[in-house]
């Protein structure tokens, strides 16, 4: 079946960049999203991309994609303590008989 | 407008019980899927509902069972519950007749199975 995989940690300081990466395996995967989830809180959706886009930007965040090696990538800019949390690549192929399928989640930390 | 609501936000039942999971998706939505999370497995897809049927099924069990009405609300049903069945579980909910529009989460309800 499809797989969705992530890095479990990231830790950036403060002001820096976050770059957090996922790979998926189904060919067939049309949306890609990125959710975050707070301590307690449900799933946050923060950004999506087609995937016949190479990249989109939104404020603060960027996403890539490179279809070819199924690698799908978000980077948040001037990371803050707010941006703490955990965050969910998840995609959902054609058809979405599925539903969503989602990576394990990275836990972001930011350092001082 | 408010956004997905989910009632009860915790629940603490024993094993054998019954359940019932509440969900109101955002006015004008017509899916509302709901997931599973727990730390082991992380999301699984449990099932979608659109338009009062059931459009796709996650691979659970017979226990988990759900329902939606005729104005969108839907409800989640586990039966014979076992203590694997603690975790998180979140509706989503989304505007359009595909599943892959865009899903919305609710905060979630936090089953305790004893």
């Amino acid at each position: 079946g499809e797989d969705v995989e992530q890095s479990l940690f990231l830790s950036v300081r403060e002001g820096d960049s976050s770059v957090i990466n996922c790979t998926y395996t189904d060919s067939s995967s049309t949306y890609l999203y990125w959710y975050k989830q707070e301590p307690g809180a449900g799933l946050q959706l923060l950004t999506y991309i087609f995937s016949n886009m190479d990249m989109k930007q939104d404020q603060r965040l960027t996403v890539l994609l490179n279809k070819k090696d199924k690698h799908l990538s978000l980077r948040i800019a001037d990371t803050q303590t707010g941006d703490s949390a955990i965050y969910f690549c998840a995609d959902a192929e054609a058809g979405g008989a599925d539903g969503l399928t989602f990576g394990k989640g990275t836990h972001l930390i930011i350092q001082p | 407008k408010a956004g997905v609501t989910q009632t009860p936000r915790y629940l603490i039942k024993t094993r054998g019980q019954q359940v019932t999971l509440s969900c109101s998706p955002i006015s004008g939505h017509r899916s509302v899927s709901w997931y599973q999370q727990t730390p082991g497995q992380g999301l699984q897809f449990l099932f979608e509902y659109f338009s009062e049927t059931q459009r796709n099924k996650g691979n659970f069990p017979g226990r988990f069972s759900g329902r939606q009405f005729s104005n969108s609300r839907s409800e989640m049903n586990v039966s014979t519950l076992e203590l694997g069945d603690s975790a998180l579980y979140l509706c989503a909910s989304s505007p359009a007749s595909t599943v892959t529009d865009t899903q919305y989460f609710g905060p979630g309800t936090r089953l305790t199975v004893l």
